[in-house]
């Protein structure tokens, strides 16, 4: 039973466009959602949560949306870079991020030039 | 950001042998780190977590007698797979939590070929 769920294994957005990365989950007790970057060989990297109470949050180049009714949030990056190339998970917990993390498959984005 | 060093980063043995795998925090103290697997084009799944100082809690469908866990300090922690068998072979992959900004920092993770 997937709770988490990433269904786009992979994107591909030019430089300087925005990047839209999905995800969904089914578990209404997730209080707590977080992104991680992943580049290959490196373990996942923190880059941005957001708590059930909050419907957006910012962070620079990256904001995240949560949508409650719909089980949904999204990660936004603009613009995009190159260097933004990677595997991003989307985890969801209780009761913040350092408790037990479910996480999605993954979403390979991909920048071009 | 706080770092998480796991080691080795690939370790491929015969069946029937045991081998540790080591998740050290480098720059914090750790009082909970986390244990996670990943079988190919699936997510990180959660296998236990790992207090400093106490057993570890292990989730659901977790061996507790085939993944030893061991906690003794505030920065390390150790994942032992004993006996390992073919379909042991995964990446494993640790965490630890900061008590200050309550997320989880994470290792590079091991690459386990269990022959």
């Amino acid at each position: 039973d997937q709770q988490v769920k990433q269904n786009s294994p992979s994107l591909s957005v030019q430089e300087g466009r925005i990047s839209i990365l999905n995800c969904d989950y089914t578990n209404s007790m997730f209080d707590y959602f977080l992104w991680y970057k992943k580049y290959p060989a490196e373990g996942p990297t923190f880059l941005i949560s957001i708590s059930s109470i909050k419907d957006k949050n910012e962070d620079g180049r990256f904001t995240v949306f949560l949508n409650k009714s719909a089980k949904h949030l999204s990660l936004h990056i603009v613009p995009s870079q190159p260097g933004d190339s990677a595997v991003y998970f989307c985890a969801a917990s209780r009761g913040g991020g350092g408790n037990k993390l479910t996480f999605g498959t993954g979403t390979q984005l991909k920048v071009e030039l | 950001g706080a770092v998480v060093s796991q080691h080795p980063s690939r370790v491929i043995c015969k069946s029937g042998t045991s081998v540790k795998i080591e998740c050290r925090s480098l720059d914090f103290q750790a009082t909970t780190m986390f244990w996670y697997r990943q079988f190919p084009k699936q997510s990180l799944m959660l296998m236990a977590t790992s207090n400093e100082g106490s057993k570890a809690t292990y989730e659901q469908g977790v061996e507790k007698d085939k993944f030893l866990i061991n906690h003794a300090s505030l920065t390390l922690s150790t994942l032992t797979v004993t006996s390992a068998h073919p379909e042991d072979s995964s990446f494993y992959i640790c965490s630890a939590r900061t008590g200050r900004q309550n997320i989880q920092y994470f290792g590079a993770g091991t690459r386990l070929s269990v022959l």
